[in-house]
């Protein structure tokens, strides 16, 4: 059964730092991996898919990685903003539903 | 827009009651998820379709929880006599899969909440 672990919980730092967001899952057997943002009592915005051939994936100031081998993925923000401030969820496939995390809640202050 | 919709954005009921709600997905896409999210998780698996057939029900849908999708293009998801533990936002999503199970991405709507009273 897929599990997934995000660190940190929260995370709050001033603007302009740039920031790691971490996913671990136990099953590694999986075609790719996506990150999602929500903003406070939202819908989800897909922000990034990497596919399991593929060890990054980047848009604009995100790089999403992945190393299926150690059951990793992890978010980079580049130069985070204000407007950067949400909760971020990472999530693997399971046979046909995505497997969640509680994600990580980000704030950055300006 | 052409993307996922769901109406209503937010439902107040009282106990006892019964709700729908409905969600039109991207129009090409022929799989449909509906998830339930409660207030700081990560949402919950409740059922799947592709096209019109249900393929999958998580332990989470009880009896009082029905969904369907007549025509394999929008689908509504029912919950009868509602509990104050169903309060939560219910959340659509879709996507295009061919057999085989292969996995595209996900695109989700902005979620109806539920508030039971």
């Amino acid at each position: 059964k897929q599990e997934v672990t995000q660190i940190p919980a929260a995370l709050s730092v001033p603007e302009g730092e740039n920031l790691v967001l971490n996913c671990s899952f136990t099953d590694s057997a999986i075609y790719n991996l996506q990150w999602f943002r929500q903003d406070h009592g939202k819908g989800l915005t897909s922000l990034l898919l990497i596919q399991s051939s593929q060890r990054e994936q980047t848009s604009g100031r995100l790089n999403a990685s992945l190393d299926k081998s150690s059951g990793r993925s992890t978010l980079y923000i580049a130069a985070s903003q204000p407007g950067d401030s949400a909760t971020y969820l990472c999530a693997p496939p399971g046979n046909y539903q995505l497997i969640w995390g509680a994600g990580t809640k980000l704030i950055i202050k300006p | 827009d052409t993307g996922v919709s769901q109406d209503p954005r937010h439902k107040i009921t009282k106990r006892g009651q019964n709700v729908t709600f409905r969600c039109d997905p991207i129009s090409e896409h022929n799989r449909l998820y509906w998830y339930r999210q409660t207030l700081g998780q990560g949402p919950e698996f409740l059922t799947y379709f592709q096209n019109e057939a249900q393929l999958e029900k998580s332990r989470l849908l009880s009896d009082r929880f029905s969904a369907e999708r007549p025509k394999g293009s929008f689908s509504t998801l029912e919950i009868q006599r509602t509990e104050q533990g169903d309060s939560a936002m219910y959340l659509c999503a879709s996507s295009f899969g061919t057999s085989g199970g292969s996995y595209n991405e996900q695109f989700f709507g902005p979620g109806t909440r539920l508030t039971v009273l």
